[in-house]
């Protein structure tokens, strides 16, 4: 059945890189997308990228995916304190309406 | 933000009474959706619209009913709210490529923090 997974937690310094992995099951064309979540706030969406694709960077964020392993992964570059949140890793199959979401994992930036 | 807005952002209320909660948005978007944020199960899907009055369950629909008679607004009843719908709601619409996009996204509200006691 359709799953995504992320780790719940992790922890890094400020300045360093942080990497947040996710696994998901959907084999069909699909998009994944990673959101970032703020105390009492929505989730506000990162970026994206289709299965077809290998990398995609956009400034301090770079996705890698790894088709055969099903693996997404999303790097901050140079982490600062305001990245503190949860990033939720999600997909959705193309054309249809369904978003399945991970568990979000929670990032906290050490000063 | 994709001009969502919910109300209220939050309510306590008593178990065994009637909720409602309101998604607005002011682009027109076909698509709309409730979901519940708990710990440990992230994002999980009650009900979505897919146009006026045309409205489909998701996997965590009892309890729940929607109604949609105008394309800007969502309605999510708890008919008689329980302490297990204690929860955090979002609603969220579906773009249909958007400028500068390639695809469909969802961009969701700041979320409605509901307790039942």
């Amino acid at each position: 059945g359709e799953d995504v997974e992320q780790s719940l937690f992790l922890s890094v310094r400020e300045g360093d890189s942080s990497v947040i992995n996710c696994t998901y099951t959907d084999s069909s064309s699909t998009y994944l997308y990673w959101y970032k979540q703020e105390p009492g706030a929505g989730l506000q969406l990162l970026t994206y990228i289709f299965s077809n694709m290998d990398m995609k960077q956009d400034q301090r964020l770079t996705v890698l995916l790894n088709k055969k392993d099903k693996h997404l992964s999303l790097r901050i570059a140079d982490t600062q304190t305001g990245d503190s949140a949860i990033y939720f890793c999600a997909e959705s199959a193309s054309g249809t309406y369904k978003y399945i979401f991970g568990t979000g994992t929670r990032l906290k930036v050490l000063a | 933000d994709a001009g969502i807005t919910q109300s209220p952002r939050h309510k306590v209320t008593e178990t065994g009474t009637p909720v409602t909660l309101r998604c607005h948005q002011t682009e027109n978007h076909r698509y709309m959706y409730w979901y519940r944020q708990d710990p440990g199960h992230g994002l999980r899907l009650i009900h979505y619209s897919y146009g006026v009055k045309d409205t489909d369950k998701g996997e965590v629909s009892d309890g729940y009913s929607v109604s949609r008679s105008k394309t800007e607004d969502f309605l999510l009843t708890l008919e008689s709210a329980t302490s297990s719908q204690t929860s955090v709601y979002f609603c969220a619409i579906k773009t249909a490529g958007l400028a500068g996009e390639t695809t469909d996204t969802q961009y969701f509200g700041p979320g409605t923090r509901l307790t039942v006691l």
